[in-house]
């Protein structure tokens, strides 16, 4: 059974005080690690994917990191704007590839001015 | 902007009768998922469909659940004899095949 544990499961920062977030799942073959922002009340707002280790993907103050075990989400000088709860997700390789996803609890991000 | 559109946004509902759960894929995207969100839950997967096909179910309820994309109209997820844990957000995404999937902001559905 494909597992995903997001940590911690909140965190409070300051303004500019970088940290990052962890994913650690086990999956039966990866086909692509999903990292997902949601708001209060609204559905999950897609930002980036990850298929091998060693990748990487940037937006903004984001940047994720993928290895055969885990995930990060690294944010740099937060603003207040980021803050949100980040899901992390993964995709199995099965079927023909557009699977659901395991998605884990989250971690809940706020960022005070 | 053509997103995922679901509706209604909140359902209400006594115990026993039947909700229905619309979603309108994004332009273009033929795949379309169902997921589940119990309070102080992750998201759970519970069907996949393409046109007029389920092409996975693994995740629902045995009964009192299903689930249809035709080939005209929105997807529709129909939850029969609700009970009060069905109360959940029920969430709709959407994709182009191997795609990101995109949500729709959910239907909160309560159970009286």
């Amino acid at each position: 059974e494909d597992q995903v544990t997001q940590s911690p499961e909140a965190l409070r920062l300051q303004e500019g005080e970088s940290s990052s977030l962890n994913c650690s799942y086990t999956v039966s073959g990866l086909r692509g690690l999903f990292w997902y922002r949601q708001d209060p009340g609204k559905g999950p707002e897609f930002l980036f994917t990850l298929y091998s280790a060693g990748e990487e993907k940037e937006k903004e103050r984001l940047k994720a990191t993928l290895t055969k075990k885990e995930s990060f989400l690294h944010i740099t000088a937060p603003k207040p704007e980021d803050s949100a709860t980040y899901l992390c997700a993964v995709q199995a390789v099965r079927g023909g590839g557009a699977d659901g996803l395991t998605f884990g609890k989250g971690t809940h991000l706020i960022i005070q001015p | 902007n053509a997103g995922v559109m679901q509706n209604p946004r909140h359902l209400v509902r006594r115990r026993g009768q039947e909700a229905r759960l619309r979603c309108s894929p994004m332009k273009g995207h033929s795949h379309v998922y169902w997921y589940r969100q119990l309070p102080e839950e992750g998201l759970k997967f519970m069907v996949y469909l393409q046109k007029e096909n389920i092409i996975d179910e693994s995740g629902m309820p045995k009964e009192r659940f299903s689930a249809e994309f035709p080939k005209e109209g929105p997807s529709i997820l129909r939850i029969q004899q609700v009970v009060r844990g069905d109360s959940a957000a029920y969430f709709c995404a959407s994709s182009s095949g191997n795609q990101p999937q995109h949500f729709g902001d959910g239907t909160r559905l309560s159970i009286l």
